[in-house]
């Protein structure tokens, strides 16, 4: 069974802090790794996706990846409450459908 | 615009009624998708469609089924047998079927009364 882990939170931080949020996947075969966000009663929406070991940044928002540690992360730098959301992060390997973790929720304080 | 259009937002459904939900993409995606979420929990996968006229099943397709006739609609519906369908309903749509980054519709809220 392919798992992939989040902690539920919520994770909180203050306006301007970097917040980081983790997952951990089962499945050594998982080649692509996406973070989705969620409002509440909304559907998800992409942030963005890593296929590389390393680190991937697209403005306020890197993502890292270490297939070693089967272990993915976002950190969102400069965090606003606008940012305050479920974080859903999937995986899938190359010959399957995505598997989502159930989700962090983030909470950012003015 | 492009995008996934699902319909209707918020239905009710009565006990032992078959109810239908709608998705339509035109973002010429191959590959659509069907998943349930429940308050607190992550997406699971009902069913998912990579060509026109072939589906397979989730991890929770029992009381659920679906039809792929058109490349762009991938209608859901919720049959008397799914016990507990009260649920938010998520059509996805993808290029190809695996791997790939799969785009969300706005959902649809189920309940039954």
């Amino acid at each position: 069974q392919k798992e992939v882990e989040q902690n539920s939170g919520p994770l909180s931080v203050p306006e301007g802090a970097i917040a980081s949020l983790n997952c951990t996947y089962s499945d050594r075969g998982s080649q692509s790794f996406f973070w989705y966000r969620q409002y509440s009663g909304k559907s998800p929406e992409l942030i963005m996706f890593i296929y590389s070991n390393g680190d991937k940044e697209d403005g306020r928002f890197t993502a890292q990846l270490n297939k070693a540690s089967q272990y993915v992360s976002l950190l969102i730098r400069d965090s606003q409450p606008s940012d305050s959301a479920t974080y859903l992060c999937a995986a899938a390997s190359g010959y399957s459908t995505l598997t989502f973790g159930k989700g962090t929720m983030l909470l950012v304080s003015p | 615009d492009g995008g996934i259009t699902q319909s209707p937002k918020y239905l009710f459904r009565k006990e032992g009624q078959n109810v239908t939900l709608s998705c339509e993409q035109n973002l010429n995606h191959d590959a659509m998708y069907w998943y349930r979420q429940d308050p607190g929990q992550g997406l699971r996968l009902i069913y998912y469609s990579q060509i026109v006229n072939d589906f397979q099943k989730g991890d929770i397709a029992e009381g659920y089924s679906v039809s792929r006739e058109k490349k762009e609609s991938f209608p859901l519906t919720v049959t008397s047998a799914q016990k507990n369908p009260t649920a938010f309903y998520l059509c996805a749509s993808s290029t190809q079927g695996y791997g790939n980054t799969i785009y969300f519709g706005e959902g649809s809220w189920l309940t039954v009364v």
